[in-house]
């Protein structure tokens, strides 16, 4: 399989706890994206990176959100201090540099924080 | 204002008809991409198609086209013979900006499209 993918798939944690999630991209894509999605509503903007630099974040990653691609392949996303607001499916996509720019996610990790 | 109008909340169509699903956009760039994407139950996001600001002609892939209006900001979706497999959300998605600078998407709010057999 070469398309992104996620890990863990679903993840249950208590409130307060710290939460970890990575995700591989298709690998000869530079671009590494973050996306939230609550039920009933598109995809929202986290993070991206291209290589392993992190070129922009949205104003929804509060500080308790850290994102890192250390060496341009896989990223992690790490959730501090769990709330049940960061309930949500994250996903992650990745791209191509060319004429479209596509953008291909991965299953997704859904979390829920109880 | 809104980025992207996705004005039907659900749709249902009969099988092997074509359906149209809406979408409306609002941009002042006049570089961007406009993506449609398929989200079945099981959560994953497939890219379906893609039209740029540019392209004079309608996209395809297969069933899909884009009904690209770009003096009304109108990029409609268009399944020909549906499938039971087309049940699904719809999500319709803009990327302002050349895509040689990365950008991120900004997704509508999705249809909820029902095939019926």
């Amino acid at each position: 399989d070469t398309g992104v993918s996620q890990d863990p798939r679903h993840k249950i944690t208590k409130r307060g706890q710290n939460v970890t999630f990575r995700c591989d991209p298709i690998s000869e894509h530079n671009r590494l994206y973050w996306y939230r999605q609550t039920l009933g509503q598109g995809p929202e903007f986290l993070t991206y990176f291209q290589n392993e630099a992190q070129l922009e974040k949205s104003r929804l990653l509060s500080d308790r959100f850290s994102a890192e691609r250390p060496k341009g392949s896989f990223s992690t996303l790490e959730i501090q201090r769990t709330e049940q607001g960061d309930s949500a499916m994250y996903l992650c996509a990745s791209s191509l540099r060319d004429f479209s720019d596509t953008q291909y996610f991965g299953p997704g990790t859904r979390l829920t924080v109880l | 204002a809104q980025k992207i109008t996705q004005t039907q909340p659900g749709m249902f169509v009969q099988e092997k008809e074509a359906v149209t699903l809406d979408c409306t956009y609002d941009t002042s760039d006049q570089s961007y991409g406009l993506f449609w994407y398929k989200q079945p139950s099981s959560g994953e996001m497939i890219f379906l198609i893609y039209q740029g600001s540019y392209d004079e002609q309608n996209a395809t892939e297969g069933r899909y086209s884009l009904n690209f209006q770009k003096a009304r900001k109108s990029a409609n979706l268009v399944i020909s013979a549906s499938q039971l497999g087309d049940s699904a959300m719809y999500f319709c998605a803009m990327r302002e900006g050349l895509s040689g600078s990365a950008r991120q998407l900004t997704f509508g709010s999705g249809t909820q499209l029902t095939v019926l057999p």
